[in-house]
């Protein structure tokens, strides 16, 4: 069976430091990858996908910026957090666009 | 008991009881939908989907009826359990995209 997996859990970092956010997919191959933010009371926001190693797509600008190095593994990343970077963030993964999503546990992110 | 959607986020039904939780969707390219029920603090997880082909579809305790008519989306959940409080979204997608649509969700409370 497929599990994802998501790092750190909590992160609290103060404006303007890095951030780097790891997701790993278990038990598939070659899966679309996918970035999403939630802020409080609100919907999921699609931030990153990627079909394939170094393919990336961004569907919000913004001072994030996700990276592929390895088939299972996508990378989300900041050079200087906002206080706006704030919320919930959560890695999906799927066989293909137009299919079923599944979700890793998230990250909550704190910035202060 | 029963929602409407986002302009109702909350719901309270009673253990043992049948909850319909709706959405509304405004795309008539929309042809395929996911309900995800998330509980505090973690990662939303897939509950049942239905494509545009179909109005009804069943799986353990849940149903999800569609009507494209009136672009309308439910979720229902037979015998409600207090396992089952949580916030349930529904997502749409268009074209077989990469892109999924989620709404704020509704928040279901169950009363033992």
């Amino acid at each position: 069976s497929q599990t994802i997996h998501q790092w750190p859990a909590t992160l609290v970092q103060p404006v303007g430091s890095p951030l780097s956010l790891e997701c790993t997919v278990e038990g598939t191959s070659n899966p679309n990858l996918y970035w999403y933010r939630q802020a409080a009371g609100r919907g999921l926001q699609l931030l990153f996908y990627s079909v394939g190693i170094g393919q990336i797509s961004s569907e919000v600008p913004q001072n994030l910026s996700a990276s592929r190095p390895q088939d299972r593994q996508f990378i989300l990343s900041s050079k200087k957090l906002l206080l706006s970077d704030s919320g919930f963030y959560l890695c999906a993964w799927s066989k293909g666009a137009g299919l079923e999503q599944y979700f890793g546990p998230g990250t909550r992110l704190t910035v202060t | 008991g029963e929602s409407v959607g986002l302009h109702l986020p909350t719901l309270s039904v009673q253990e043992g009881d049948n909850s319909i939780i709706n959405c509304a969707y405004s795309n008539s390219a929309s042809d395929y939908f996911i309900w995800y029920k998330q509980e505090s603090g973690k990662g939303p997880q897939f509950i049942i989907d239905i494509r545009s082909n179909m109005d009804k579809r069943q799986g353990q305790r849940v149903t999800v009826l569609l009507n494209k008519t009136v672009k309308h989306l439910s979720l229902q959940i037979a015998a409600t359990q207090p396992g089952d409080s949580a916030v349930y979204f529904c997502a749409e997608n268009r074209y077989t995209g990469n892109q999924f649509y989620f709404g704020t969700g509704t928040s279901l409370t169950v009363i033992p």
